[in-house]
């Protein structure tokens, strides 16, 4: 069974607070790592998609990387914004299995202004 | 609009019913994935399709679940004789690619059916 583990499950930070999440996934048979925020009342959204050992991607406050050889992957969020608070999903996918995610349970994230 | 689209949004049914739940992708896309989150649970893999075609049904919990897609645009999601673990949040995404190139693309997700059997 392919597992793929987030750790926290729930955090709650000040508003200005840096934060990072992480996500473990099996590393054999790698081909993508998905991330994706979820609102509350709103569809899930796309933030990152890596597939090379080593890949950091950036998007605003928001940044990852990637280990593809130990298998995980952080979320990191600088300087967080109340806007910032749902749910952060990580998903890995498989070679030569379309594009099937297996998700990790989510870490949930509150900012407090 | 532009994005993808689910109905209905809330769905309340007696368990034994039969439900059916839509989804309209983005318009162009190949791939089109069913997941379900449970109460407690992360977002669970259901079924993909590749064009009208399903190459992989692996998380379709049992024979009560079937789906299909018509015209590579809509599909639909049904569930029979329904129990209540089947009460969950249905979600359904897209991607313009599909095959080997499908893990690499961004999945669109519509807002989900919130299913609930009583």
């Amino acid at each position: 069974i392919l597992n793929v583990e987030q750790s926290p499950q729930s955090l709650h930070v000040q508003e200005g607070d840096s934060t990072n999440f992480t996500c473990s996934f099996p590393s054999s048979n790698f081909y993508a790592l998905h991330w994706y925020r979820w609102e509350t009342a709103k569809s899930p959204e796309a933030l990152f998609v890596m597939t090379l050992n080593g890949d950091e991607k950036k998007k605003g406050r928001i940044s990852a990387t990637l280990n593809t050889k130990e298998g995980y992957s952080y979320l990191y969020i600088k300087g967080s914004q109340p806007e910032d608070s749902a749910t952060y999903l990580c998903a890995f996918a498989i070679y030569n299995q379309g594009g099937k995610l297996i998700f990790g349970q989510g870490t949930e994230l509150s900012v407090k202004p | 609009g532009a994005g993808v689209s689910q109905s209905p949004s809330n769905k309340v049914t007696e368990k034994g019913k039969d439900v059916e739940l839509r989804c309209d992708p983005i318009s162009g896309h190949t791939a089109l994935y069913w997941y379900r989150q449970s109460l407690g649970q992360g977002l669970e893999f259901l079924i993909y399709f590749q064009g009208n075609s399903a190459p992989d049904k692996s998380g379709l919990p049992s024979d009560r679940f079937s789906a299909e897609r018509t015209g590579g645009s809509v599909s639909t999601l049904t569930i029979q004789r329904t129990q209540q673990e089947d009460s969950a949040v249905y979600l359904c995404a897209s991607s313009s690619l599909g095959g080997t190139l499908a893990p690499l693309n961004i999945q669109y997700f519509g807002a989900g059916t919130r299913l609930s059997v009583l």
